[in-house]
């Protein structure tokens, strides 16, 4: 199994700085990663995908990047509805994708 | 837009089986570009890929629950379903039913339901 760890564990930003969040994998996955938005109560919503590739309707203030091992999500002006818990995902190792243990951005 | 809805019991007894359904909409899932899965997320915890499955009927598990896993398709309900059997409180969690799209990452989600084993 392809282990994803992701740090910090939480990140405390203000609204209008910058957010950089990382993510590691226990093996290489190539640029085969995901990054995703959760907030209380919802479902995770699709940021970024292939690493660096925003899903549709996310706004450009997110971006990511990496390969390999190493991946950062950065968030480049925090806004309040940013405030969210973060998750990367691997799928070079698919069906078996694992997630990260989350980054929460808080106040 | 592609709509999931997650429907099934909240409530289910320890030793007993937890069935869940997925309805999808503006998507089918006859579709050869989509998987369809179940992803689940214990409490407080990070997420865990369940099970997928193909418009083909090609069925893939996680391995740590593979013994009591089961997912299916109904096509003419264009659903999709999963049974967990032998519950224990270990499996209290919110179930997601999600697409992933070619064998990749997911990019709908239904907003999950959350399912309590306990007597």
């Amino acid at each position: 199994e392809i282990v994803m760890t992701q740090s910090p564990a939480t990140l405390s930003v203000s609204p209008g700085e910058r957010a950089t969040l990382s993510c590691r994998a226990s093996q290489s996955i190539n640029s085969l990663l995901a990054w995703y938005q959760q907030k209380p109560g919802q479902a995770p919503r699709l940021l970024i995908y292939d690493a660096s590739t925003r899903a549709t309707g996310i706004p450009a203030r997110f971006s990511g990047s990496g390969s390999g091992t190493e991946f950062t999500l950065t968030i480049s002006s925090l806004q309040s509805e940013d405030f969210a818990v973060y998750y990367c995902q691997q799928y070079n190792n698919w069906p078996r994708l694992t997630f990260g243990g989350g980054t929460k951005v808080e106040i | 837009q592609v709509q999931l809805q997650e429907s099934g019991p909240g409530l289910v007894k320890p030793s007993q089986t937890l069935s869940l359904t997925c309805t999808v909409s503006g998507a089918s899932i006859r579709s050869s570009e989509s998987y369809w899965s179940w992803v689940r997320q214990l409490p407080g915890e990070a997420l865990e890929w369940v099970a997928s499955i193909y418009y083909s009927g090609s069925t893939y598990y996680t391995p740590s629950l593979e013994s009591r896993l089961s997912i299916s398709l109904d096509m003419a309900r264009n659903q999709f379903s999963l049974r967990l059997t032998s519950v224990t409180a270990a499996d209290t969690a919110v179930y997601f039913c999600a697409r992933d799209r070619g064998g990749s990452y997911y990019d709908s989600w239904g907003q999950g339901t959350l399912v309590t084993v306990s007597s």
